[in-house]
């Protein structure tokens, strides 16, 4: 495997199921990020994980829970979700230490999420 | 709140020309500068980074920043039908790196016409 992979690729869920996305990055990285992209509107920022610390919390509902257990992987858990959070989930890498990386972030291929 | 503002368009470009993408960004601190392009149901892919004021040159590609005027562009010379996407430009506080997630624009849709 290379770059930053995600799994599963497409994901149907009803609104009381739990579920988790996956995130594996084969970069060396120590940074990574989950975004998401709804129709019609930018690619919003959700959380910021650097060195399996989390950094940022994007003012995401509580429904997402993300997990970093090392630094090449990144978990977001879903449970209670709503149709509206319906989107596409892409998680990136970057090598995240200031003064030593350039701070570009490579994304993977993303899981397309239906809420039922 | 930080913004970046993009023209969505769609630009229409014949093949062979140059495609100019503008994007401007409301946060004066803002240090990095990057290009996405994105073709329909794929993920982001980083094709320009630029840090500093002045233009750069990668291929047929070339970035330039005025942090002055807020303002940074994209050139695509000898456009080619394999370049119609959606260009994202996306904007970060920090420099030399660090762990900031980015501030994306909406997306220019570009379409090279044969």
């Amino acid at each position: 495997e290379t770059g930053v992979t995600q799994t599963p690729r497409h994901l149907v869920m009803g609104m009381t199921n739990k579920k988790s996305l996956k995130c594996e990055q084969h970069l060396g990285h120590n940074a990574m990020y989950w975004y998401k992209q709804s129709a019609k509107k930018p690619l919003e920022l959700m959380f910021v994980y650097s060195l399996e610390e989390r950094v940022e919390n994007n003012s995401v509902p509580s429904r997402f829970s993300p997990e970093c257990p090392n630094s090449s992987h990144l978990f977001l858990h879903l449970h209670t979700l709503q149709p509206e959070d319906s989107a596409l989930y892409l998680c990136a890498s970057s090598q995240g230490i200031t003064g030593v990386s350039d701070g570009e972030q490579y994304f993977g291929p993303g899981t397309r999420l239906t809420v039922t | 709140q930080k913004e970046v503002e993009q023209n969505s368009g769609p630009l229409s470009v014949p093949e062979g020309a140059i495609a100019s993408l503008n994007c401007t960004y409301s946060d004066r601190g803002s240090q990095s500068f990057f290009w996405y392009r994105q073709y329909s149901g794929k993920s982001p892919e980083l094709i320009m980074s630029i840090y500093s004021n002045g233009d750069k040159e990668d291929g047929r590609f070339t970035a330039q920043l005025n942090k002055a005027s807020q303002y940074v562009s994209l050139l695509i010379r000898d456009s080619q039908p394999s370049d119609s996407a959606t260009y994202l430009c996306a904007v970060t506080m920090y420099s030399g790196g660090g762990a900031d997630g980015l501030t994306f624009g909406k997306g220019t849709h570009l379409i090279i016409q044969p």
